[in-house]
């Protein structure tokens, strides 16, 4: 099955830093890939996703990338905000089952 | 912008008994999942329903888990005899459809608490 495994497991950086996290997948029939960000407490949401058509997509301050052939995809954060800070996980689907990765958590130091 | 809901925030029970975990999705959602979370681990997928079947599970979801639309609205979890292990927080999932291309919308979980 799936396999999902996701670096760094921590993060820091400074507000207005842009901040980086790698995934990595095994199932090159994965075709779905979306980003949740966790704040302590509180449900998993989505704040970007991409599918396998593509290779870039933006939304403001954060982008994801995929390179299907080495079954890879990051996230950036740029400008990053004290209130980026949260756990981020990444996830690929297949089909409906999504596998997560086992997140990062990002704290943005003001 | 609708939401899905879950009920209770927090429950704790004693090691053996049976919990119910219920959920409310998106009204004009399809698909229905249960993911669970042990503190600070990864999200891990248990099963997903769809046309009041079970249409793909997990090893996790083994005997003791049980899954169920009793009504129109309410999506269930029922763990039969908890286990210490089974403390987690559980979040039940909705979408439209069961192709990877939707977003799965997340209820804000149920703490479950084995004693």
């Amino acid at each position: 099955g799936e396999n999902v495994e996701q670096h760094p497991s921590t993060l820091s950086v400074q507000e207005g830093d842009s901040a980086v996290i790698k995934c990595t997948y095994s199932d090159s029939a994965s075709n779905y890939f979306p980003w949740y960000k966790q704040e302590l407490g509180k449900r998993p949401q989505l704040i970007i996703d991409i599918r396998s058509n593509v290779g870039e997509k933006k939304d403001q301050r954060i982008a994801v990338t995929l390179n299907k052939t080495a079954k890879h995809f990051s996230l950036h954060i740029t400008e990053t905000q004290p209130e980026d800070s949260a756990v981020y996980f990444c996830a690929a689907s297949a089909n409906t089952p999504l596998v997560f990765g086992k997140g990062t958590r990002l704290s943005v130091i003001a | 912008e609708p939401e899905v809901t879950q009920t209770p925030s927090h429950q704790v029970t004693q090691m053996g008994q049976e919990v119910i975990l219920r959920c409310v999705p998106i009204s004009n959602h399809l698909y229905f999942y249960w993911y669970r979370q042990i503190l600070g681990q990864k999200v891990e997928f248990l099963v997903s329903f769809y046309n009041n079947e079970i249409s793909e599970k997990s090893e996790i979801f083994d005997d003791q888990f049980s899954v169920e639309r009793p009504d129109g609205s309410n999506f269930t979890l029922k763990i039969r005899s908890t286990k210490l292990e089974d403390s987690a927080m559980y979040f039940c999932a909705s979408s439209e459809e069961a192709s990877s291309y939707n977003e799965q919308f997340f209820g804000p979980g149920t703490r479950l608490t084995v004693l």
